[in-house]
């Protein structure tokens, strides 16, 4: 099973700025990565697929990028919408990372 | 427009049995790749199961030999059937659709709004 480690768990921003999110794999991510946001209440949202193809809908914003087994979800600038928490997923044998807080600071 | 609408969760106590219902809309069940995600209450996303167009259905090894994956054509809906119900089983179940019907991507932009499962004596 290949294990996802995000970091930071929080990261505190305020809006305007950028926001970077990392995404570690215990191997090589061989099938891409995808990334999601939750807000509370509410089922997660896919933002990125294919490592850096945008979902249907994501504002330009937001970005992906990465291989092997670092990966990257960048905010280039923060909308209030935008806190929240975020997901990594790979997709050979599904799993998930535990997750990075974004809240406004 | 794609909707997914989950129900069947509830207070269910150790060793029970409850089966979760996905009705979908939109789109046909049967016809695409299928799957269930859950999320204990407070913490991250766990996959459970999918099943694929053609009928095969692959499990996580936490629930393998207790949960079964099944649809209903007529119905247009996915079912998850969770037996030997566990403590730790005690999550918001998700209903979700791949992204291609052409392949299992494991790429999920289709959520239903998730049914609550509590497992407790």
């Amino acid at each position: 099973e290949i294990v996802l480690t995000q970091s930071p768990a929080t990261l505190s921003l305020s809006p305007g700025e950028r926001a970077t999110l990392s995404c570690r794999a215990s191997q090589i991510v061989t099938s891409n990565l995808a990334w999601y946001q939750q807000k509370p209440g509410q089922a997660p949202r896919l933002l990125i697929y294919d490592t850096s193809s945008r979902a249907t809908g994501i504002p330009a914003r937001f970005s992906g990028s990465g291989s092997g087994t670092d990966f990257t979800l960048t905010i280039s600038s923060l909308e209030p919408e935008d806190f929240a928490v975020y997901y990594c997923q790979q997709s050979s044998w599904i799993t998930f990372g535990q997750g990075t807080r974004l809240e406004i600071k | 427009e794609v909707q997914l609408v989950e129900s069947g969760g509830g207070l269910v106590q150790p060793g029970g049995s409850l089966r979760l219902s996905c009705a979908a809309s939109g789109f046909t069940v049967s016809s695409t790749y299928m799957s269930w995600v859950r999320q204990p209450p407070g913490k991250g996303l766990e996959w459970v199961s999918v099943i694929y167009r053609g009928g095969d259905a692959y499990y996580a090894g936490s629930v393998k030999g207790r949960f079964t994956v099944s649809r209903d054509t007529s119905k247009n809906t996915l079912y998850l059937q969770m037996n030997s119900l566990r403590v730790e089983d005690t999550a918001i179940y998700y209903c979700t659709r791949d992204i291609s019907d052409v392949y299992s991507s494991g790429w999920y932009p289709y959520w239903g709004q998730g049914t609550l499962v509590t497992v407790s004596s």
